[in-house]
């Protein structure tokens, strides 16, 4: 069965305190990794894609890689505004066709 | 260009009735996708539509739910008698093509009493 966790559940930094969020997968051929940004009562705000083992996108402070298992989303240097839940989901290549499957998130609280 | 629209923000009703939500995508969009997060939850697909299409209804339930994504106009997905159960947040996402990026509404907060 397809799976996405996600680790640590919550996330506590201090102001500049660099740390990563981990996206670990299982899924019967993968089509693509996607990073979202989630505030809370809005609906998620799309981040990254990431396609092959290897590939590496940067936004800002925000940097996500991507192995054949899991995923990375590294916080460099993370200011208040980083506050948020990050949200990792999988596209399978076989028989689910488009459908997102999605982990249950990271809460993070970037503290100043 | 306006991002994917979706109304009621809020909807409130009692068990037994139905709930409509509504779901316009984003210009040139013409995927559709619904989505359903209960609260501590993680979002969880329900059904992926084009024009006049059901693509994958694999994760909606049989009895219940429907939806519809119409030539003219939004795409809604219906919930006839509902129950408490049924008291989440709804997102609609949109997309170009089948495996594109999809981008997110705000959502539709059902609560049912």
């Amino acid at each position: 069965e397809d799976q996405v966790t996600q680790s640590p559940e919550a996330l506590r930094l201090q102001e500049g305190e660099s740390s990563s969020l981990n996206c670990s997968y299982t899924v019967s051929g993968l089509r693509g990794l996607f990073w979202y940004r989630q505030d809370p009562g809005k609906g998620p705000e799309f981040l990254f894609t990431l396609y092959s083992a290897g590939e590496e996108k940067e936004k800002e402070r925000l940097k996500a890689t991507l192995t054949k298992k899991e995923s990375f989303l590294h916080i460099t240097a993370p200011k208040p505004e980083d506050s948020a839940t990050y949200l990792c989901a999988v596209q399978a290549a076989t028989g689910g066709y488009n459908k997102l499957i999605f982990g249950a998130g990271t809460r993070l609280a970037v503290h100043p | 260009n306006a991002g994917v629209m979706q109304n009621p923000r809020h909807l409130v009703r009692r068990r037994g009735q139905e709930a409509r939500l509504r779901c316009s995508p984003m210009k040139g969009h013409s995927h559709v996708y619904w989505y359903r997060q209960l609260p501590e939850e993680g979002l969880k697909f329900m059904v992926y539509l084009q024009k006049e299409n059901i693509i994958d209804e694999s994760g909606m339930p049989k009895e219940r739910f429907s939806a519809e994504f119409p030539k003219e106009g939004p795409s809604i997905l219906r919930i006839q008698q509902v129950v408490r159960g049924d008291s989440a947040a709804y997102f609609c996402a949109s997309s170009l093509a089948g495996d594109n990026e999809q981008f997110f509404g705000p959502g539709t907060r059902l609560t049912v009493l």
